[in-house]
């Protein structure tokens, strides 16, 4: 079974670029199977998709995070990461790492499997 | 991207039938796929693509769609089904949307 585990700094200043890995385990990121997403939620408010990457590298973003977004992928270490530029106090989020699947050649998504999420707050 | 909205709030009596819908012009081309989210942890997927459920997930949780609204139904809903629901799709450029929750109490 796939697990998924986020880690760095739960304190960013503001100006300063927001940086997250995802350690995959259980499968490898280079299996071909999934998209590696990354998810947000502000406290108390609803689920944000930020972006995802495939193993080749290719990756894809919410328009509203593009300009500030990077999203990379290290299958080496069957890693990927999430850095997130010139942050302010609106990018204080719970931050999820979890992994998007097809389902059965529709078309549609569903992801399955999620870490358990590490909350970022962004200092003044 | 195309939006997909959720009621805010449902309440259920334990034990008795409750349904969540997603509505959104996106759901006419894709399946919604539905997550359970309890206070301070990670959503679960419960229900993906048509009706289907991830091993664990407990048969009273089911899904149908018609038109541009998906329904997460439990059937004789539990203590322990008390949390906010999440509705997910795609839009037609590849977008991740997101509903914006509904939180179910089961009284």
């Amino acid at each position: 079974q796939v697990q998924l585990q986020e880690s760095g700094p739960g304190l960013v200043k503001a100006s300063q670029t927001l940086s997250l890995t995802c350690t995959v385990s259980g499968g490898s990121i280079s299996s071909g199977n999934y998209y590696w997403t990354w998810i947000r939620q502000h406290p108390g408010k609803g689920l944000e998709w930020i972006g995802y990457i495939y193993y080749t590298g290719s990756t894809f973003s919410n328009p509203s995070l593009k300009s500030r977004l990077t999203i990379s992928v290290d299958t080496s270490k069957n890693q990927f990461s999430l850095n997130l530029s010139s942050v302010t106090a609106a990018d204080t989020a719970v931050y999820y790492c979890a992994s998007l699947a097809y389902y059965s050649g529709s078309g549609s998504y569903y992801m399955d499997y999620w870490g358990r999420g590490t909350l970022v707050t962004v200092s003044s | 991207s195309s939006e997909v909205t959720q009621d805010p709030a449902v309440s259920v009596a334990l034990g008795q039938t409750v349904r969540i819908t997603c509505q959104g012009d996106s759901l006419r081309s894709y399946y919604a796929s539905w997550y359970q989210q309890k206070p301070g942890q990670a959503p679960l997927l419960v229900i993906y693509g048509r009706d289907k459920r991830p091993s664990g997930i407990p048969d009273r949780f089911s899904c149908s769609n018609s038109g541009n609204t998906a329904s997460l139904t439990i059937t004789g809903a539990q203590a322990e089904d008390e949390a906010d629901y999440y509705c997910n799709s795609r839009d037609s450029s590849g977008y991740v949307v997101f509903g914006g929750g509904t939180k179910l109490t089961v009284l």
